[in-house]
């Protein structure tokens, strides 16, 4: 109950294009979603959070969509560029009371061709 | 300023070796993890600290693991003895409560990978 599943494993998308990451969810008292990005050899950047009381957030070309009744929530890259080519983890937490334990899914390995 | 530091970068061993992680947090920052990802999954949590307190070392494996954060703001992972499946890449990550006194952002060090021999 406290897994995070993500799909696809792996994306390729044509520069310009839209790239969907998927994530579902069973506890239903995680409360917290954010997406993170890794490039190479680095540690996951945060890149965008929502919270269930929306069921959209948007900063520039990256977008959250939440559905809550379906425990599912979705990233969507706009106008996807070869720099975004990374690996994005989504994740849940239940924030306050377990301290914002996160439990991440398996991870999207995202190529973005030119 | 200054990001999570994590030292040393790569750290090669035989098995039943021991080896630490090391990691400085940002800046004011008193709750402190070390996560593991293993190779093409997502980090799993080892360890958080409130200041010097471990409040959440279930997943911690103690037989081999420990860890420690004396004065509430670097830290230590130490593995004693190392095993094969142990080769992973250690997160440590840092935050500061957020303004509902539940936990703001993580913010990830950039890791030490693990190879055990």
């Amino acid at each position: 109950q406290q897994q995070v599943k993500q799909s696809p494993q792996s994306l390729i998308v044509q520069k310009g294009g839209i790239s969907i990451i998927n994530c579902a969810y069973e506890n239903t008292a995680f409360d917290y979603f954010p997406w993170y990005q890794q490039f190479p050899g680095k540690g996951p950047a945060l890149l965008i959070a929502i919270r269930p009381d929306v069921s959209e957030k948007k900063e520039g070309r990256f977008t959250i969509s939440f559905n809550k009744s379906a425990k599912q929530f979705s990233l969507h890259i706009m106008d996807s560029q070869p720099g975004d080519s990374a690996t994005y983890f989504c994740a849940a937490s239940i924030e306050y009371n377990q301290g914002g334990k996160l439990i991440f899914g398996q991870g999207t390995e995202l190529s973005v061709k030119p | 300023e200054a990001g999570v530091v994590q030292s040393p970068r790569y750290k090669i061993i035989e098995k039943k070796q021991p080896v630490a992680f090391w990691c400085n947090p940002i800046s004011g920052h008193n709750t402190l993890y070390w996560y593991r990802q293993n190779l093409g999954q997502g980090p799993e949590l080892l360890i958080r600290y409130e200041n010097e307190e471990a409040v959440d070392d279930s997943q911690l494996p103690k037989d081999r693991f420990s860890a420690e954060r004396l004065k509430g703001v670097d830290s230590t992972l130490k593995i004693q003895p190392a095993e094969l499946g142990d080769s992973a890449v250690y997160l440590c990550a840092s935050s500061w409560p957020g303004p509902s006194g539940g936990t703001d952002t993580q913010y990830f060090g950039p890791g030490t990978r693990l190879t055990v021999l």
